[in-house]
């Protein structure tokens, strides 16, 4: 079946500018879970998402990083006003809602000029 | 701290012979254990995973985990490498709880020589 498509595959954004980030899940899977992964830093987890509860948002770096999701479905990953720190690759991952493993999509490439 | 290391940050094996990556976790409690692979330009892809029982579990792509509860470890190896198995390879570990985060090393990026 399809798996965790995530898009743009790239974004060039220019400094101050906001992005939004798009996540599709695999279809059945409750539980989104988003990271970003830069380097020197590895994978770093940002926020998740499980069915209608309150997203666990301990992750995010600042104010200017938040993520919604619509449906319990899709999602999206907003950052406000960029910074060249931003530049990164962020995942998206899902799992089925009692379960463990996580599976990746491709995930967006940023880079902030 | 809830930690992983991997302390080969780069290794060069020969195709045909054998490999091993080194993985080791600081956590409170015995956790889940996961390896992931990453080819350039793509997500990450799930190897295995270790929940409980047998402490040798076998993946994709002909690899295999060892967990060693003793040393905190969770080594990855495979007998045989192919050049298609160039590629970053990723320990994490979780919660035993869904709707946790995983926790992972900072990678092992695995190159294969001719």
């Amino acid at each position: 079946g399809a798996g965790v498509s995530q898009s743009p595959s790239n974004k060039v954004t220019e400094k101050g500018k906001d992005v939004e980030l798009r996540c599709d899940p695999i279809s059945g899977h409750t539980a989104l879970y988003w990271y970003r992964q830069s380097l020197g830093q590895g994978l770093e987890f940002l926020i998740y998402f499980q069915g209608n509860s309150a997203p666990d948002k301990s992750g995010l770096p600042s104010d200017r990083f938040s993520a919604e999701r619509t449906g319990g479905s899709v999602s999206t990953l907003t950052i406000q006003r960029t910074q060249q720190e931003d530049s990164a690759v962020y995942l998206c991952a899902s799992s089925l809602a009692q379960r463990v493993e996580q599976y990746f999509g491709p995930g967006t490439r940023l880079t902030v000029t | 701290a809830q930690s992983v290391t991997q302390p080969d940050i780069h290794i060069t094996v020969s195709e045909g012979a054998s490999l091993e990556l080194r993985c080791n976790y600081s956590y409170g409690a015995t956790p889940y254990l996961f390896w992931y692979v990453q080819s350039p330009g793509q997500g990450l892809q799930l190897l295995l995973k270790y929940f409980s029982g047998d402490t040798l579990v076998q993946g994709i792509k002909g690899f295999e985990a060892e967990f060693k509860r003793s040393q905190s470890s969770f080594n990855l190896r495979k007998p045989s490498v192919h050049w298609s198995d160039a590629a970053e390879y990723f320990c994490a570990v979780g919660a035993r709880q869904a709707g946790t985060a995983l926790i992972f090393g900072k990678g092992t990026t695995l190159s294969v020589s001719s």
